[in-house]
């Protein structure tokens, strides 16, 4: 089955604008997760959407940051007026499982943002 | 606050040895599970193998086993016989089996190289 997508693979941007970054979790998973990673760097946790819980936001770096996600389905994560120490790849992920046992996590691809 | 802490920047192990990854992480959570993770220069991340907390025995996926020693608060991957292929970035992971999706805290990573 189709795996964790996210889109666009790449974006470049100038500083001060806004973006978008687009991820699609796989079918039936009730989790999803954003997480950043600096070049080099391990990933930092941003968000995540639980079902119809409140989101934990509590990984955002500043107000400049959100997110949303359409019930079990799409999420998007806006940055905006983007800064250039917000050049990052932003991973998402999406699990089935919750809380106790595996909850394995599964990665898309990312989006390697690139602010000039 | 969870953290987890990988003290080997990199590592180099001949084909076809063993290696081990450190990993070492903290928390006053009584319930929480460790991941690790794969990156390969392409960038995805590839979930290898998964410890609860109250497994009573250390988890073997294939050729990774992890050496769970909960006193010590240490989850050391172990790789047998390497390939050319598991050249890569590998992450540990820890995330709290709280009965709700869980995010995840990683290390910083260790670059493993292998070589002939």
């Amino acid at each position: 089955g189709a795996g964790v997508s996210q889109s666009p693979s790449n974006k470049v941007t100038e500083k001060g604008k806004d973006v978008e970054l687009r991820c699609d979790p796989i079918s039936g998973h009730t989790a999803l997760y954003w997480y950043r990673q600096r070049l080099g760097q391990g990933l930092e946790f941003l968000i995540y959407f639980q079902g119809n819980s409140a989101p934990d936001k509590s990984g955002l770096p500043s107000d400049r940051f959100s997110a949303e996600r359409t019930g079990e389905s799409v999420s998007t994560l806006t940055i905006q007026r983007t800064q250039q120490e917000d050049s990052a790849v932003y991973l998402c992920a999406s699990s089935t499982r919750q809380g106790y046992g595996s909850n394995e996590q599964f990665f898309g691809p990312g989006t390697r943002l690139t602010v000039l | 606050a969870q953290k987890i802490t990988q003290t080997q920047p990199g590592m180099f192990v001949q084909e076809k040895e063993a290696v081990t990854l450190d990993c070492t992480y903290d928390t006053s959570d009584p319930s929480y599970g460790l991941f690790w993770y794969k990156q390969p220069s392409s960038g995805e991340m590839i979930f290898l193998i998964y410890q609860g907390s109250y497994d009573q025995q250390n988890a073997t996926e294939g050729r990774y086993s992890l050496n769970f020693q909960k006193a010590r608060k240490s989850a050391n991957l172990v790789i047998s016989a390497s390939q050319l292929g598991d050249s890569a970035m590998y992450f540990c992971a820890m995330g709290l089996n709280t009965g709700t999706a869980s995010k995840l805290t990683f290390g910083t990573g260790t670059r493993l190289q292998v070589t002939l």
